[in-house]
């Protein structure tokens, strides 16, 4: 069956470390998103891309950065990791003009800064 | 600045009764409007979509309302079940490509007692 995956699924890391996240997803997606979820903010959009190699700051993108090879994959990197990047973070996919644009999320990556 | 705006106290309910959630938004003309249900531990779930020409919409117990002159939704979960005990999200989005992107609010925590 065709989904969508991250890892890892928790991460511990110090301050000032270069830090990646995994995305990826089998569904052929053009679009695909990185979302950080905090107490009291909800879900909040980091980066975004609509196909391969468009990538798109959204709202809280500072200290991150997306690039886009292919259509399965969307790798999040922290340059250089804040405490205040202490997050769960998740990715999301939908195909482009989708039914109904439904977002297509996955497990989530817990990330601690010490 | 767009607002959107969930109960953020949890909403707690007897089995069999009717659980209703508000989303409401400022500054934000939405094409459409999503709800989703996230598990703990887990990434958000699609439930339903309204578009702004669509007062109502149902599937099986759920249904969901979109007055775009008050700027709100409501979220009906009817006979309510221990199983819908979760963290149910709305999220708005615009018209067109940037449809794609979505506005989430910041969940209210829903927990049906037996």
């Amino acid at each position: 069956d065709a989904e969508i995956t991250q890892s890892p699924r928790h991460k511990i890391t110090e301050t000032g470390r270069q830090v990646t996240l995994a995305c990826h997803q089998t569904w052929n997606h053009n679009n695909m998103f990185w979302y950080r979820q905090d107490l009291g903010h909800g879900l909040r959009l980091i980066h975004y891309s609509y196909g391969v190699q468009d990538t798109n700051k959204g709202e809280v993108s500072d200290g991150y950065s997306v690039s886009r090879s292919n259509t399965e994959d969307l790798p999040l990197t922290l340059e250089s990791a804040a405490s205040s990047q202490t997050s769960v973070y998740f990715c999301a996919s939908n195909p482009p003009r989708g039914k109904c644009n439904e977002q297509f999320f996955g497990p989530g990556t817990r990330l601690t800064v010490l | 600045s767009q607002k959107i705006e969930q109960n953020s106290e949890a909403l707690n309910i007897q089995e069999g009764k009717t659980a209703t959630l508000t989303c409401n938004y400022t500054n934000y003309s939405p094409a459409y409007l999503q709800w989703y249900r996230q598990d703990p531990g887990r990434g958000p779930v699609f439930l339903l979509l309204i578009r702004e020409n669509e007062k109502e919409k149902r599937k099986e117990r759920l249904k969901v309302t979109f007055d775009t002159t008050l700027k709100q939704s409501l979220f009906h979960i009817t006979a309510s079940q221990p199983a819908d005990s979760a963290t149910y999200l709305c999220a708005l989005a615009p018209e067109g490509a940037a449809g794609n992107k979505l506005t989430f609010g910041g969940g209210t925590r829903v927990l049906v007692k037996p």
